[in-house]
């Protein structure tokens, strides 16, 4: 099994509908990250958190929210869609306890089209 | 701010050609430095990295070196397979609070 995993793999919605991605994962790892990968852009972090009472945003948080409802997850909101967040998204952790607390581990990523 | 500058892409070589892909970039203090490597319809996966000034990261016959006195961290391989075909993401990491930070990405196909 996958040590991060993401549900739905892919999605389309409509403008204005609220939605959540999710990602689990069964590394034990404490910090988890949200990004956003838009085609010729790379990644962008969206929102981290470092354990279960720190969230902090990255660099393109307007129009998203997280939840980290326990050490394995950490949930992507979309309170209103809109079509420009049409995107595909990856989760991501890492171990701070680790002599390579620097690597992160992706998700398969999740493909969002909002119409 | 901290940034990385990919080699623009797509690339498109043949089986057993040299590759390179490169990146620089621009960071305050000692970031490491990392290449990840995206198969299609897949997550990222780490590639290889280096974390100081003059260390060599490799990995599956690909390496790239920290070079600090130009800023940059060059993606090599002597000679790529079909398998080889992706796109290949340059990123840095600061010492805290540990943030990636990616370059563009540069697809790069193998033709037999």
């Amino acid at each position: 099994d996958a040590d991060v995993t993401q549900t739905p793999r892919n999605r389309i919605t409509k403008t204005g509908k609220r939605i959540m991605l999710e990602c689990s994962q069964t590394k034990g790892h404490d910090r988890m990250y949200w990004y956003r990968q838009d085609p010729g852009l790379g990644l962008q972090l969206i929102y981290y958190s470092f354990d279960v009472k720190d969230i902090n945003k990255g660099e393109i948080s307007d129009g998203y929210s997280v939840s980290r409802q326990a050490q394995a997850k950490f949930s992507l909101s979309l309170e209103s869609a809109i079509p420009n967040q049409t995107a595909l998204y990856f989760c991501a952790t890492s171990d701070p306890g680790q002599s390579n607390a620097d690597t992160q581990y992706f998700g398969p990523g999740t493909r969002l089209t909002v119409l | 701010g901290n940034s990385v500058t990919q080699m623009e892409g797509p690339v498109t070589l043949s089986e057993e050609a040299f590759l390179t892909i490169n990146c620089t970039y621009t960071a305050t203090g000692y970031p490491s430095l990392f290449w990840y490597v995206q198969y299609p319809g897949e997550g990222l996966q780490l590639l290889l990295k280096a974390t100081k000034a003059d260390d060599k990261g490799s990995n599956k016959g690909f390496e790239a070196t920290y070079r600090k006195e130009t800023t940059s961290f060059h993606l090599e391989k002597g000679s790529v397979q079909v398998s080889d075909s992706a796109v290949y993401f340059c990123a840095l990491s600061d010492q805290w609070p540990q943030k990636l930070v990616f370059g563009q990405g540069t697809r790069l196909t193998i033709n037999p």
